[in-house]
C-alpha cells in the first residue's frame, strides 16, 4: 500500500459544484501539504498544515479550504468548482527532523480534476 | 519573471548519452537545492539534494550547486530508457519551509 494515499485519482465535475480531495498518510508525519501541478507552471503550494491544529495558507490558497481531521488525513475542498482549478492535485508530508533537510516531501500518486 | 527557470523540453537523447539539467534561480537567500524526478501518472520523488554549493554524487546522478552563478544543474551519466520522466528542480531559504519549483524538464531516453 501506499504511504501517502490520495482519493479519488481522477474526477470530472462541473462549475459550481463542491469537491473535496481527501488524503491519508501512513507515514506518521505531522507535516501535510496540498498542491497543484499545471503544465509550464511547476507545483504550486496551496495549503500546508504543521500539525492538527496548524492551518496556513499557500501561495494560491484563494477559492480553496482544507481541514485536517487527524495526523493522518488533511482533505482538500473546492467549495465551488470554476474551470481555472482544472488541475493536477498532489497531497505530500514531510518530517524535518528525520529526513534530509526542510524540503524532503512524499507525495501521493495525485488527484485528477477537470471542471466543466 | 519567475523566481525559479527551467526549460520544460523534451529533451530526447540516445540511450547511454550523458544528461545535462538545468534551473536557473533569483533570490541569492536559496539555500537548499533539490531534483525531483517524476513519472508519468505518478507523485514526485526525491532524488537528489544539497546544501549550499558544491557537488554531490550518487550512482550515475550527479547534483552541482553555482551559487554565484545562481545556477543548478543534475548530471546523468550513461542515460537509461527507465530515467525517461520530467525532473523538477526545487529549491528553498535557511529556516524556510516553503520550496519554490522550477516548471520541470520532460526527458526521454531514447533505446
Amino acid at each position: 500500500d501506499a504511504d501517502v494515499t490520495q482519493t479519488p485519482r481522477n474526477r470530472i465535475t462541473k462549475t459550481g459544484k463542491r469537491i473535496m480531495l481527501e488524503c491519508s498518510q501512513t507515514k506518521g508525519h505531522d507535516r501535510m501539504y496540498w498542491y497543484r501541478q499545471d503544465p509550464g507552471l511547476g507545483l504550486r503550494l496551496i495549503y500546508y498544515s504543521f500539525d492538527v491544529k496548524d492551518i496556513n495558507k499557500g501561495e494560491i490558497s484563494d477559492g480553496y479550504s482544507v481541514s485536517r481531521q487527524a495526523q493522518a488525513k488533511f482533505s482538500l475542498s473546492l467549495e465551488s468548482a470554476i474551470p481555472n482549478q482544472t488541475a493536477l492535485y498532489f497531497c505530500a508530508t514531510s518530517d524535518p527532523q528525520r529526513g534530509r533537510g526542510p524540503g524532503e516531501l512524499f507525495f501521493g500518486e495525485g488527484s485528477r480534476l477537470t471542471v466543466l | 519573471q519567475k523566481e525559479v527557470e527551467q526549460d520544460p523540453g523534451p529533451l530526447s537523447v540516445p540511450e547511454g548519452a550523458i544528461v545535462s539539467l538545468n534551473c536557473t534561480y533569483s533570490n541569492s537567500a536559496f539555500q537548499y537545492f533539490m531534483w525531483y524526478r517524476q513519472y508519468s501518472r505518478k507523485g514526485p520523488e526525491l532524488l537528489m539534494y544539497t546544501y549550499s554549493s558544491g557537488n554531490k554524487e550518487d550512482g550515475r546522478f550527479t547534483a552541482q550547486v553555482d551559487k554565484s552563478s545562481k545556477y543548478i544543474s543534475l548530471f546523468i551519466r550513461d542515460s537509461q530508457p527507465s530515467d525517461s520522466a520530467t525532473y523538477l528542480c526545487a529549491m528553498s531559504a535557511r529556516g524556510n519551509y516553503q520550496l519554490i519549483w522550477g516548471a520541470g524538464t520532460k526527458l526521454i531516453i531514447k533505446p
